[in-house]
């Protein structure tokens, strides 16, 4: 089991650039979530996977904003024309397909837009 | 809009205490409660979780919940310098994605 792994874990772009990150899960996980985090603050849900289908976007999701998840094992998190609003840690977890259950997070990828 | 709620803190407590962090939520059909630590600079891991109302423990770590004051809370025992963290309770509504509240710095200080 290694662990649910992102990357890049940091990011430093100019505004108006694209960035994408990406997240590999734990193997035999079929539930796949983006959340994002700023300073003193929770994460904040942005979108979720049940293997390769988008289940759920945050309604407070930019367009700006897309994520994919080919064949259900990686995904990609694309932020395009970025605002400096947009600098956060985004994490990704991953958990079992068995109703509630206990979320596991990636380190995260942090994003500074200058 | 589901929503958590949680006091920023910080919870500054001696070693040796007992910490006491609380969290209310608004859905009224929540079933399940979950509490994560948080170390500076690191992500989420998953301490507790609690389904029934009443007491359970782990260790030095006790959840309580009352459904009818929608109401969970997080009681650490013994508290050590290693504790101290950002506790975030998480939790899950529709198709069990997990709404997290912003979390309670907790000190121990020696």
């Amino acid at each position: 089991d290694t662990g649910v792994s992102q990357n890049p874990r940091h990011k430093i772009t100019k505004r108006g650039q694209n960035v994408t990150f990406r997240c590999d899960p734990i193997s035999e996980h079929n539930r796949l979530y983006w959340y994002r985090q700023t300073l003193g603050q929770g994460p904040e849900f942005l979108t979720y996977f049940q293997n390769e289908a988008q289940l759920e976007k945050s309604r407070l999701l930019s367009d700006r904003f897309s994520a994919e998840r080919p064949k259900g094992s990686f995904s990609t998190l694309e932020i395009q024309r970025t605002e400096q609003g947009d600098s956060a840690m985004y994490l990704c977890a991953s958990s079992r397909d068995t109703g509630p259950g206990e979320l596991f997070f990636g380190e995260g990828s942090r994003l500074t837009v200058l | 809009q589901k929503e958590v709620e949680q006091n920023s803190g910080p919870l500054s407590v001696p070693e040796g205490a007992i910490a006491s962090l609380n969290c209310t939520y608004s859905d009224r059909g929540s079933q399940s409660f979950f509490w994560y630590r948080q170390y500076s600079g690191k992500s989420p891991e998953l301490i507790m979780f609690i389904y029934s109302n009443g007491d359970k423990e782990d260790g030095r770590f006790t959840a309580q919940l009352n459904k009818a004051s929608q109401y969970v809370s997080l009681l650490i025992r013994d508290s050590q310098p290693s504790d101290s963290a950002t506790y975030l309770c998480a939790v899950p509504g529709g198709s069990y994605i997990p709404t997290f509240g912003r979390g309670t710095s907790l000190i121990v200080h020696p």
